[in-house]
């Protein structure tokens, strides 16, 4: 059973250009929840969505940033115009559904911008 | 909103040794918290959790007890080995949301 997969791994941006993180939940998993971390940091949350829909979205900045759950394929955290401070590594955690409240991390994509 | 506090931030045992790693919460209505570890380069892989309506939760070396009065929680590992060297991370969740502490780097010396 495959589990949280998230890509690209590595990714380096110019200040300026997008920046298009994506997230496929385990199987059978319909949430997905986007999270930051800074450089020695704990994680700070950004958004959560279902399918096709945004149910939370009072961590993610609000401009430049989008999150969006397809009916079919992956998640996408998009970060337009990037800046230097948008440095991190984006983690995406997926669960089952409503009422069950693990939450299983994905590798991780680290954004650099130069 | 919710505010996990995480203690100590840096912890170095002796191999066989005991560790507890300490959390405190600020919403009472937090009723679910996880515990992760984080190997340097990878993802959070979650390790334990307990509910609010559970005291103490316990598998194999590594146990969970939770105070909602206080609103503490704590992570307590036996007989460490090396190979638990890692970043732990305590949260709690309220709404849908975690909320993570800061870290804690565990360094067991062989």
């Amino acid at each position: 059973n495959a589990g949280v997969m998230q890509n690209p791994r590595h990714l380096v941006r110019r200040r300026g250009q997008e920046a298009r993180l994506r997230c496929s939940p385990m199987k059978g998993h319909s949430h997905v929840y986007w999270y930051r971390q800074l450089p020695e940091e704990g994680l700070k949350f950004m958004v959560y969505l279902q399918k096709e829909n945004i149910i939370d979205e009072s961590g993610m900045p609000k401009e430049r940033f989008s999150a969006e759950f397809p009916k079919e394929g992956p998640s996408i955290l998009r970060i337009q115009q990037v800046v230097r401070g948008d440095s991190a590594a984006y983690f995406c955690a997926s669960s089952p559904g409503t009422g069950v409240y693990e939450q299983y991390f994905g590798p991780g994509t680290r954004l650099t911008v130069t | 909103g919710e505010n996990v506090e995480q203690h100590p931030s840096t912890l170095s045992v002796q191999e066989g040794d005991s560790a507890v790693i300490k959390c405190t919460y600020s919403d009472s209505a937090s009723n679910y918290f996880p515990w992760y570890k984080q190997e340097l380069g990878k993802g959070p892989q979650l390790i334990i959790d307990i509910r609010s309506n559970v005291g103490e939760k316990k598998d194999q070396r590594i146990a969970v007890t939770l105070n909602k009065t206080a609103k503490h929680f704590s992570l307590h590992i036996t007989e460490t080995q090396p190979e638990d060297s890692a970043v732990y991370f305590c949260a709690a969740r309220s709404g849908s949301r975690l909320t993570f502490g800061e870290g804690t780097q565990l360094t067991v010396n062989p």
